[in-house]
C-alpha cells in the first residue's frame, strides 16, 4: 500500500508556459500533500505544504504566485508552474501522508525542462 | 546550523560488508525518524521508520535510535552493488514537512 504517482513524469515546455503537475494518492487518503524541488547533485528542497481543502503553506523564498498548489481532494494534489522560465527547470517531487500514516510516501517525480 | 546532519560520503564498503550510516539532529523533541534511499535521478524511497530509542531490524536494514544522544544510525548488512545509492535520514512526520539531512552516498564495490 501507500502508492504515489505523479504525472507527467517528464515535461519539456517553452519559456513562459504554464505547467500543472498532479499528484494523486492511489490507495489511500492523503491528508498532507508536500511539494519538493531537486537541482541536481542537490539536496531535497520543501515548497510548500498542502492541507485537504485549505490554502498550502509556502516556504520562505517561493513565490505562491508563480507556484500555484491546489489541493481539493483526499487523492489529489497539484501544482501548476506559471510562466515557466529557464530556471524553473528542475526536478518536482510530492510526497504525501495519510491518516493512517505517519511516513510520508513519495511520488516517482516530474522531471520539468523550460526551454 | 543544520537541524539534521549527515556525512555526505562517500561511504565505500565492499560488497558482502556491514555499511554503517549516521546522522545526527538538533532537535530534542523530535519524535519520529525516517530512513529514505535515493537512487540517482529517481525520488526518495522510504527504508525504515523508527520512533523508540533501540534497535528496528527489517530483513538487511536495522535503524538505531538514541534519543539521549541524538542520533540515528541505519546498519546494511552484506551490502551488495544494488544498495549503491544515497541515503537520507530525516525526521518530522504528521502534518509536519520532513527535515531531511543532505544524505550520505554509499558506493558497494562489486
Amino acid at each position: 500500500g501507500a502508492v504515489v504517482s505523479q504525472h507527467p513524469s517528464w515535461v519539456i515546455c517553452k519559456s513562459g508556459t504554464s505547467v500543472k503537475i498532479e499528484c494523486r494518492s492511489l490507495d489511500f487518503q492523503a491528508t498532507t500533500m508536500f511539494w519538493y524541488r531537486q537541482f541536481p547533485k542537490q539536496s531535497l528542497m520543501l515548497m510548500a505544504t498542502s492541507n485537504e481543502g485549505s490554502k498550502a503553506t509556502y516556504e520562505q523564498g517561493v513565490e505562491k504566485d508563480k507556484f500555484l498548489i491546489n489541493h481539493a481532494s483526499l487523492t489529489l494534489s497539484t501544482l501548476t508552474v506559471t510562466s515557466a522560465h529557464p530556471e524553473d527547470s528542475s526536478f518536482y517531487i510530492c510526497s504525501a501522508r495519510g491518516t493512517d500514516y505517519n511516513e510520508q510516501f513519495f511520488g516517482p517525480g516530474t522531471r520539468l525542462t523550460v526551454l | 546550523q543544520k537541524e539534521v546532519e549527515q556525512n555526505s560520503g562517500p561511504l565505500s564498503v565492499p560488497e558482502g560488508a556491514i555499511a554503517s550510516l549516521n546522522c545526527t539532529y538538533s532537535d530534542r523533541g523530535s519524535q519520529s525518524f525516517f530512513w529514505y534511499r535515493q537512487y540517482s535521478g529517481k525520488s526518495p524511497e522510504l527504508i525504515m521508520s523508527i520512533y523508540s530509542n533501540g534497535d528496528k531490524e527489517d530483513g538487511r536494514f536495522t535503524a538505531q535510535l538514541n534519543k539521549a544522544s541524538q542520533y540515528v544510525s541505519l546498519l546494511i548488512r552484506d551490502s551488495q552493488p544494488s544498495d549503491s545509492a544515497t541515503y537520507l535520514c530525516a525526521t518530522g512526520g504528521g502534518r509536519r514537512a520532513l527535515t531531511f539531512g543532505s544524505g550520505t552516498r554509499l558506493q558497494v564495490q562489486p
